[in-house]
């Protein structure tokens, strides 16, 4: 069965520095999600990505957050500048359709750490 | 935005017996409602969804109920066994533009041998 893949799978990085999360999505989907867990809290939406452009994003997506599909596989998460609180699990999603009811399925996370 | 209720946020049941966690959601444009499972470091992994033409979905010992007036949905777990044992999350999405999903803050299951 097709899963949702992210890599990688652990990352440690120093205050300020550019982190980039990478996820290859199951092959016939079409949107493209970031969500975050905070140990031990629940799975936060961060943003949602369709035909190449962010579909909605939350207030947590801020200026310092970005995402691109750069080719047919590929779905990334830029941090800019990572601050202490950025500490989480990121976990990529994706599903087929859209509307009305979706099913979005997770890939494994990536858990960054920021000293 | 939607907000999404968990209750409780601990539930402890022998083996053998069904277990129930139920959600609350705010908005009432939202129309989607799945079950994630989550293991101790791993991914949230779907069991069950509802959309909210349907008041009841079963898939073997796991149901989802939907009260579209009460705005609210339940999950219940029967024959409970030891791999039952995870923390269980609630959402809501409203279907429009952003699809993102609207969590609850879990649920974590014990079942006691």
């Amino acid at each position: 069965e097709p899963e949702v893949t992210q890599t990688p799978s652990h990352q440690v990085t120093q205050m300020g520095q550019e982190v980039i999360l990478r996820c290859v999505p199951i092959s016939n989907h079409l949107y493209f999600y970031w969500y975050r867990q905070i140990l031990g809290q629940k799975v936060e939406f961060l943003v949602s990505f369709y035909n190449n452009e962010i579909s909605e994003k939350s207030e947590i997506f801020d200026d310092q957050f970005s995402v691109e599909r750069p080719d047919g596989s590929n779905f990334t998460l830029k941090i800019r500048s990572t601050k202490l609180e950025d500490s989480a699990m990121y976990f990529c999603a994706s599903s087929a359709t859209s509307g009305g009811g979706k099913t979005q399925y997770f890939g494994p996370g990536t858990r960054l750490l920021v000293l | 935005g939607e907000n999404v209720e968990q209750h409780p946020s601990t539930l402890s049941v022998q083996e053998g017996d069904s277990a129930v966690i139920k959600c609350t959601y705010s908005d009432s444009a939202s129309n989607y409602f799945p079950w994630y499972k989550q293991e101790l470091g791993k991914r949230p992994q779907l069991i069950i969804d509802i959309r909210s033409n349907v008041g009841e979905k079963k898939d073997q010992r796991i149901a989802v109920t939907l009260n579209k007036t009460a705005k609210h949905f339940s999950l219940h777990i029967t024959e409970t066994q030891p791999e039952d044992s995870a923390v269980y999350f609630c959402a809501a999405s409203d279907g429009g533009g952003a699809d993102g999903l609207t969590f609850g803050k879990g649920t974590h299951l014990i079942i006691q041998p």
